[in-house]
């Protein structure tokens, strides 16, 4: 069972659209969720980081975590162009011990928002 | 700002040979970590180092790799017989309080086993 989904897509939008990206799990323990954007050949860089259920707002960005439906998203309003990057969820169970948190990734959403 | 570097950028060995990824973390950061990521598929989590010592593994860390903090700046992992399905993007990442917000990864090795 997979752990993690996410719709690579490509998604194309155009300048100045709100992008919705979403992300659902199977794991209930999951407690703590973020979304990373990834350039071509680039590491992943936090974007938005939620603990528990709820919405989260961060310039033109908004993350939201639904438990009971095991579903998060993140709205980005106005899209630039400089936007177009892969989006990737991602989520942990918390600390184990002296693990700190091993995170557990989507598969990535390819955004492209056209000028 | 401070980063996660990882050298080199792009390996290409041949199948059986050890190699060795480099990654220096940020300074005062105490968790540190190695992710991959195979083309087309999700990163992946492999190894968590705290204390000088792994604190958590997945699966895919078997008996092949391994990981060092040598001289306390640097941090590699190795595999020591490389095979065709260990080509992949590694990034290495570390966190000062372990906590999932200060998460930094570097820009990874791309490894190419031929």
């Amino acid at each position: 069972q997979k752990e993690v989904e996410q719709d690579p897509g490509p998604l194309s939008v155009p300048e100045g659209a709100i992008v919705s990206l979403n992300c659902t799990y199977s794991n209930s323990a999951f407690q703590y969720f973020m979304w990373y954007r990834q350039y071509s050949r680039k590491g992943p860089e936090l974007l938005m980081y939620t603990y528990s259920s709820g919405n989260k707002e961060d310039g033109r960005f908004t993350a939201q975590v639904d438990k009971s439906s095991k579903y998060i998203s993140l709205f980005i309003r106005d899209s630039q162009p400089s936007d177009s990057a892969t989006y990737l969820c991602a989520m942990s169970v918390g600390p184990n011990s002296n693990s700190g948190y091993a995170l557990n990734f989507g598969k990535g959403t390819s955004l492209l928002v056209t000028p | 700002e401070p980063e996660v570097t990882q050298t080199p950028s792009h390996q290409v060995t041949q199948m059986g040979q050890e190699v060795i990824l480099r990654c220096v973390p940020i300074s005062n950061h105490l968790y540190f970590y190695w992710y991959r990521q195979i083309l087309g598929q999700k990163v992946e989590f492999l190894v968590s180092f705290y204390n000088n010592e792994i604190s958590e593994k997945s699966e895919i860390f078997d008996d092949q790799f391994s990981v060092e903090r040598p001289d306390g700046s640097n941090f590699t992992l190795k595999i020591r017989s490389t095979k065709l399905e260990d080509s992949a993007m590694y990034f290495c990442a570390s966190t000062l309080t372990g906590s999932n917000y200060g998460y930094t990864f570097g820009s990874g090795t791309r490894l190419t086993v031929v």
